[in-house]
């Protein structure tokens, strides 16, 4: 079955720039989608197909996608942004979605 | 406003029964394949199901398949998930998600609590 890899934890200051990594076999072929999750509170998506952003999601938040890599990037982050954050796919070979295995972002 | 709501969680035994529920609204139910999601307490997200808008599609995770049904009845706007045989390991918040384009869970509902426990 298809692995989805993150990272378990990063940690930033204020208004620095949070990389969170997924790595996949040949994941740049794929659709990644990305979720932020809240203490007690359902996932929402703030990035889908690669790098597009849901309405509502500020600019800060942006991804990308090439060979065995996706990342999800935060600019500028605030103390709200603290949560955790899945990645996601189709996977076709199986047809399963697959959720990565998440990151806790800090803010220091 | 979309809005989706489950209902049906609780405590259970060992090898029992229970069958969750989900209600939509503010959207056009038999438009949309739909999907369950569990958390494990403390745990990561783990896809359970997903059925097409016509019911014509339907897959199951390893882990659920045989012993978990999920349906739809888009006359009443509303999810189910029949699940049987359940296990200790399948205590965790289920999510009902809506799919949206590109394979997105695009709404979710606020979840309902399975514990599975003598």
């Amino acid at each position: 079955s298809y692995v989805l890899t993150q990272p378990p934890s990063v940690s930033v200051a204020p208004g620095q720039t949070a990389r969170i990594t997924c790595g996949g076999n040949n994941i740049g072929s794929k659709s990644v989608h990305w979720y932020q999750q809240k203490p007690g509170q359902a996932p929402v998506l703030v990035v889908y197909d690669d790098s597009d952003r849901p309405s509502g999601i500020p600019e800060r938040f942006s991804g990308s996608n090439s060979g065995n890599t996706a990342t999800l990037t935060i600019s500028r982050v605030e103390a709200g942004d603290e949560a955790d954050y899945y990645c996601q796919v189709w996977d076709s070979s199986s047809d399963h979605y697959v959720f990565g295995t998440g990151t806790k972002v800090t803010v220091l | 406003e979309v809005q989706l709501v489950e209902s049906g969680g609780g405590l259970v035994k060992p090898g029992g029964s229970l069958r969750l529920s989900c209600a939509a609204s503010g959207f056009t139910f038999s438009s949309y394949s739909m999907n369950w999601v569990r958390q494990a307490p403390g745990k990561g997200l783990e896809w359970v199901s997903s059925i097409s808008s016509s019911s014509s599609y339907i897959y199951y995770a390893d882990s659920v398949k045989g012993r978990f049904t999920i349906s739809r009845d888009n006359a009443k706007n509303s999810l189910y998930l029949q699940m049987n045989s359940l296990r200790a390991e399948d205590t965790a918040v289920y999510y009902c998600a809506r799919e949206g384009a590109g394979g997105t869970f695009d709404y979710w509902g606020q979840g309902t609590l399975v514990t599975v426990s003598s």
